[in-house]
């Protein structure tokens, strides 16, 4: 039972090199979202998607892109890194918009 | 604007004795609301929700809810604590007007001491 799984789990970057975070899950879940977790803020929503290809902003989204080309996948992309996007990142996913949401055990990225 | 509070950043509790642990929320339509648990490098993991019905809800693990429209509050609560239901716990609120807004709260640690 894979669930919600994320790669890689851990990351250290330079300031404007850039990356890609991948999410899988095998729930044949239609809602797929990025979170990002910074201390005492709680959990920020970067982006989400209702299904395969599409994808909408959520309440952070500036420096970020994302994809959902398979529906099982969903990728955040870091186009030129900063050191305020260091954080601890979530993916999750959700059957419907009313079911409970999944989540992976996260990706630490740190830039530098 | 629309969020959630979780006014506390801590909580402590004896094991055995009862634990409550608070969430207010603000949004313009009607809320629907979660409870997640976080456990140390972990993700989340969904506690029990409310949408609609009974005002008390029961979840896993123990843990159950009140929903009060009145104060617009949403406490988890569970009678007796164990010390393995230490970890962060996170409020969560969607706007059942605006349904792809969803905001957590900032979370509260819960300590359970033996």
């Amino acid at each position: 039972n894979a669930g919600v799984t994320q790669t890689p789990k851990f990351r250290v970057l330079k300031t404007g090199q850039s990356m890609t975070l991948l999410c899988a899950q095998d729930m044949n879940h239609e809602y797929m979202y990025w979170y990002r977790q910074d201390p005492g803020m709680g959990l920020r929503l970067i982006h989400y998607s209702v299904g395969e290809g599409t994808t909408a902003k959520g309440e952070v989204p500036d420096g970020y892109n994302v994809s959902r080309l398979k529906k099982q996948n969903f990728l955040l992309g870091l186009e030129s890194a900063a050191p305020s996007q260091t954080s601890v990142y979530f993916c999750a996913s959700s059957l419907s918009w009313n079911q409970p949401q999944h989540f992976g055990d996260g990706t630490r990225l740190s830039i530098l | 604007a629309q969020s959630v509070a979780q006014p506390e950043d801590q909580v402590n509790v004896a094991e055995g004795n009862p634990l409550t642990v608070k969430c207010t929320y603000s949004v313009s339509g009607n809320p629907y609301l979660f409870w997640y648990v976080q456990y140390p490098n972990r993700g989340l993991q969904f506690l029990l929700k409310y949408i609609t019905g009974d005002n008390l809800v029961k979840g896993s693990y123990g843990f159950e809810a009140e929903f009060n429209k009145s104060q617009t509050s949403f406490h988890l609560k569970k009678p007796s604590a164990l010390v393995s239901d230490s970890a962060l716990y996170f409020c969560a609120v969607r706007d059942l007007d605006n349904f792809n807004k969803f905001y957590f709260g900032s979370g509260t640690k819960l300590n359970v001491k033996p």
